[in-house]
């Protein structure tokens, strides 16, 4: 049981260039979330997924997005990257959003926009 | 506007002694609190919980306190320990299971 994973573990990103986070939780968790946390600060909430095929936003969506086709995976889409993403992305899951609130953490992303 | 607020960014304790880290919130929808700790370079981890239908909760050496009226909720280490360094942070849910959280108390447990 490996919880939730977070590939790549570092990348380096130019302005205008894209890229995907990738998530996985073998948790069969239907709950699953992307953060960012900027030095100093708090976890924002990016996505939200409720459950396969369905995803929402959180408090700071924009220059992102995210889909959820099956109920495992979670990818992040980062599209013309820019200097104010550079972040450590979380990925996150927890079993029933209603009734269980505790989250389990992936390791991480640490992205850098030069 | 924040909702929830972790207005010391950092603490420092001896080992052995108690650490209390607070945490205040103005959202009266938030019905559930959490506490994670976060070492360096690694991901948040659950450490306890408190609903709003109680007033505390304790787990070994954790407690979480819940005052509503005040919006205030504190997290009770004792004895802390060295391996209890970390980052702390405060979480509030409401009904959905979106958790906001605050901006982190670094603790830092001395031999």
């Amino acid at each position: 049981n490996a919880g939730v994973t977070q590939t790549p573990k570092f990348r380096i990103l130019k302005i205008g260039q894209s890229m995907t986070l990738q998530c996985t939780q073998d948790m069969n968790h239907n709950y699953m979330y992307w953060y960012r946390q900027d030095p100093g600060m708090g976890l924002k909430l990016i996505y939200y997924s409720v459950g396969a095929g369905i995803t929402d936003k959180g408090e700071v969506p924009n220059g992102y997005n995210v889909s959820r086709s099956t109920t495992e995976d979670f990818p992040l889409r980062l599209e013309l990257a820019a200097p104010s993403q550079t972040s450590v992305y979380f990925c996150a899951s927890s079993s029933q959003g209603l009734s269980t609130y505790e989250q389990y953490f992936g390791p991480g992303t640490r992205l850098t926009v030069t | 506007d924040q909702q929830v607020k972790q207005n010391s960014p950092s603490l420092s304790v001896q080992e052995g002694r108690i650490s209390i880290l607070n945490c205040d919130y103005t959202n009266s929808m938030f019905d559930y609190f959490l506490w994670y700790k976060k070492y360096p370079a690694e991901g948040p981890t659950f450490l306890i919980s408190i609903s709003s239908i109680k007033d505390k909760n304790e787990d070994g050496r954790f407690t979480v306190f819940l005052n509503k009226s005040a919006k205030h909720l504190s997290l009770h280490i004792v004895p802390s320990q060295p391996g209890d360094s970390a980052v702390y942070f405060c979480a509030a849910s409401p009904n959905a299971g979106k958790s906001t959280f605050g901006d982190g108390t670094t603790l830092t447990v001395k031999p």
